[in-house]
């Protein structure tokens, strides 16, 4: 079955900590995204990469940080800089950074900090 | 700046009647419009994805409207069920990275 994986389904972190949450796709897509949902809010954009050894921060990088060595896979780490981590951390895929291609996502990770 | 905008935030209807939900944004230089499914404590499923040159698309008992010009775009469910119970999210895209710009959801309870 082709699609994204993410792991762990929860995660908590104590203060001070950086955690790192795993995406992985076998889509054979491209462009892998990740984005922040707090709650009874909608998504934003943290990072995104077009292609392997290339990543562009999005609207929340602050406290993030990414690796892209591998077409499937797009670890996002939470660093102990990030003030407030506590979210929903969605990652996505599309067949390339075109605008015509439409985003596919994974199940998510919840992040509680402690 | 891109914002999206969903009115309402939350919509309760019975059983059988049809759903209207709305996105508005405030830039209209848009490339697509992604309409999104999401369960409690899940991912979001993609429903339907309008390119910027078409006025509709439609899926089953799905079917969404796109007007450029007024920054406005719409989705219909017919004869609603109670699976249809979720939040139902927009988001539009532009050029750059296929960066996606989301609306903060319709919550959408079905009762039977």
């Amino acid at each position: 079955d082709g699609g994204i994986t993410q792991s762990p389904k929860y995660l908590f972190r104590k203060e001070g900590q950086n955690v790192t949450l795993s995406c992985e796709q076998n889509l054979n897509h491209d462009a892998m995204y990740w984005y922040r949902q707090d709650p009874g809010q909608g998504l934003r954009l943290i990072y995104y990469s077009q292609i392997v050894n290339d990543f562009q921060k999005g609207d929340i990088a602050e406290g993030y940080s990414v690796s892209r060595e591998k077409k499937e896979s797009f670890p996002l780490t939470v660093t102990s800089a990030q003030k407030n981590p506590t979210a929903f951390y969605l990652c996505a895929s599309s067949w390339g950074g075109v605008p015509d291609n439409e985003q596919f996502f994974g199940p998510g990770t919840r992040l509680t900090v402690l | 700046k891109q914002e999206v905008t969903q009115i309402p935030a939350a919509l309760s209807v019975p059983e059988g009647e049809n759903l209207v939900l709305n996105c508005s944004f405030t830039d209209s230089a848009i490339y697509n419009l992604q309409w999104f499914r999401q369960d409690p404590g899940k991912g979001l499923t993609s429903l339907l994805l309008i390119q910027s040159s078409q006025r509709e698309q439609t899926s089953g008992r799905l079917n969404a409207s796109l007007d450029k010009s007024s920054g406005r775009s719409t989705l219909y469910i017919a004869a609603s069920q109670p699976g249809d119970s979720a939040t139902y999210l927009c988001a539009v895209g532009k050029a750059a990275g296929n960066k996606l710009t989301f609306g903060g959801g319709t919550r959408v309870l079905v009762k039977p």
